[in-house]
């Protein structure tokens, strides 16, 4: 019973590039969260989907930053242009139902590294 | 708003002893309490969590104490080993911006000395 799987693990990609980082949440999980950790600090929330919809994207950056999940595949967070400030580990969620009461299951990250 | 407020942001204690882990949360209504724990270069995992409906839990060394009156909750590690070092988030469910979710606090950095 595979856990939620997030690919690449690691993420290099020059400034000006786009990076597209995967979610797969777990089985029979149909809720996804991104968040995003600079190092040494906590977790930042970015974006809260659905399938095939955007419930809360509040932690969204305006510009260069997406996030879908599509009705098949994985969720997907696009950064277009990237810039140095970008580089961070990004982290998926998911969980069973709509709530925080039903808690959430992360995935392992991916690292990005803006050169 | 809502928020999570989480003390201390770094702990060190020597091998052996008890490390404890204190959150407030600002929603008198949130009823679900989850902890993570976090190893370098890892994601989150859920470690223990408790519900509204129970004051205390335990699972071997650790245990998490909740306060609903003063709208606290603790993490209670014992018999610290290396293998605990790590950070740990606590979160609390909240209703924020038109849905339950989960609030974070701002991780504690605890370090066990052999």
């Amino acid at each position: 019973n595979a856990g939620v799987m997030q690919n690449p693990r690691h993420l290099v990609r020059r400034r000006g590039q786009e990076a597209r980082l995967r979610c797969s949440p777990m089985k029979g999980h149909s809720h996804v969260y991104w968040y995003r950790q600079l190092p040494e600090e906590g977790l930042k929330f970015m974006v809260y989907l659905q399938k095939e919809n955007i419930i809360d994207e509040s932690g969204m950056p305006k510009e260069r930053f997406s996030a879908e999940f599509p009705k098949e595949g994985p969720s997907i967070l696009r950064i277009q242009q990237v810039v140095r400030g970008d580089s961070a580990a990004y982290f998926c969620a998911s969980s069973p139902a709509g709530g925080g009461e039903y808690g959430y299951t992360f995935g392992s990250g991916t690292r990005l590294t803006v050169v | 708003g809502e928020n999570v407020e989480q003390h201390p942001s770094t702990l060190s204690v020597q091998e052996g002893d008890s490390a404890v882990i204190k959150c407030t949360y600002s929603d008198s209504a949130s009823n679900y309490f989850p902890w993570y724990k976090q190893e370098l270069g890892k994601g989150p995992q859920l470690i223990i969590d408790i519900r509204s409906n129970v004051g205390e839990k335990k699972d071997q060394r650790i245990a998490v104490t909740l306060n609903k009156t003063a709208k606290h909750f603790s993490l209670h590690i014992t018999e610290t080993q290396p293998e605990d070092s790590a950070v740990y988030f606590c979160a609390a469910s909240m209703f924020s911006g038109g849905y339950n979710k989960l609030i974070f606090g701002a991780g504690t950095r605890l370090a066990v000395h052999p």
